[in-house]
């Protein structure tokens, strides 16, 4: 399986601020996503990550909020924009491929937003 | 809503014997099932997985059991090791996409 890669593994921001999560692969996957998994709960679904086009959001979140880049087949962005308290989460990238269902994960950026 | 409920938040078991986890779905659109397992500081791992034309797969000390018509399923693990100790993700899919839907986990602690 890929070798997954995020920055930063933790960070403190203020509320009204914006932070960018990376997450690096080392091999060409053709499906990215990103999850949150908020502090007791299961992990969310934010996004699919599309290479050359707009990402694909699930519903409940929103372009404005969490834009994300996918400039490349190893690399993507997330950024949580305007940070309040409730956005404090586990951010985590996964991949996949179309030929399976199964997806692997980064080890996650942990967010506290006071 | 949640549509994949793992309802034991934490198990502990001793070394050496079986591990059950369970796990609960409520979308007949699911086809695909996985658990994942995950430590701390850690993204989580891929364990196990098994498609809905089955009832059962194995691997190693894992088994995973479907049961379709009570939409449930259990993770199997014998003999439990204290290496086991982590939190188990229960997620399901559907034939219409590729987003997995997680349980909230299950805390297992494996003792000696």
């Amino acid at each position: 399986s890929a070798v997954i890669s995020q920055k930063p593994s933790r960070d403190i921001c203020q509320r009204g601020t914006s932070l960018t999560i990376q997450c690096q692969v080392d091999s060409q996957v053709t499906m990215m996503f990103w999850y949150r998994q908020q502090p007791g709960q299961s992990l969310t679904l934010i996004a699919t990550a599309n290479q050359g086009s707009e990402a694909t959001y699930e519903s409940g979140f929103v372009i404005d909020k969490f834009p994300i880049s996918r400039p490349n087949l190893t690399f993507s962005t997330l950024t949580v924009s305007n940070m309040s308290p409730e956005d404090s989460s586990i951010y985590l990238c996964s991949v996949g491929t179309v030929l399976s269902y199964e997806q692997y994960f980064g080890p996650g950026t942990r967010l506290t937003v006071t | 809503d949640q549509q994949v409920k793992q309802n034991s938040p934490s198990l502990s078991v001793q070394e050496g014997r079986i591990s059950i986890l369970n796990c609960d779905y409520t979308n007949s659109m699911f086809d695909y099932f996985l658990w994942y397992k995950k430590y701390p500081a850690e993204g989580p791992t891929f364990l196990i997985s098994i498609s809905s034309i089955k009832d059962k797969n194995e691997d190693g000390r894992f088994t995973v059991f479907l049961n379709k018509s009570a939409k449930h399923l259990s993770l199997h693990i014998v003999p439990s090791q204290p290496g086991d100790s982590a939190v188990y993700f229960c997620a399901a899919s559907a034939l219409d996409g590729y987003a997995l839907n997680f349980g909230k986990g299950t805390s297992l602690l494996v003792t000696p």
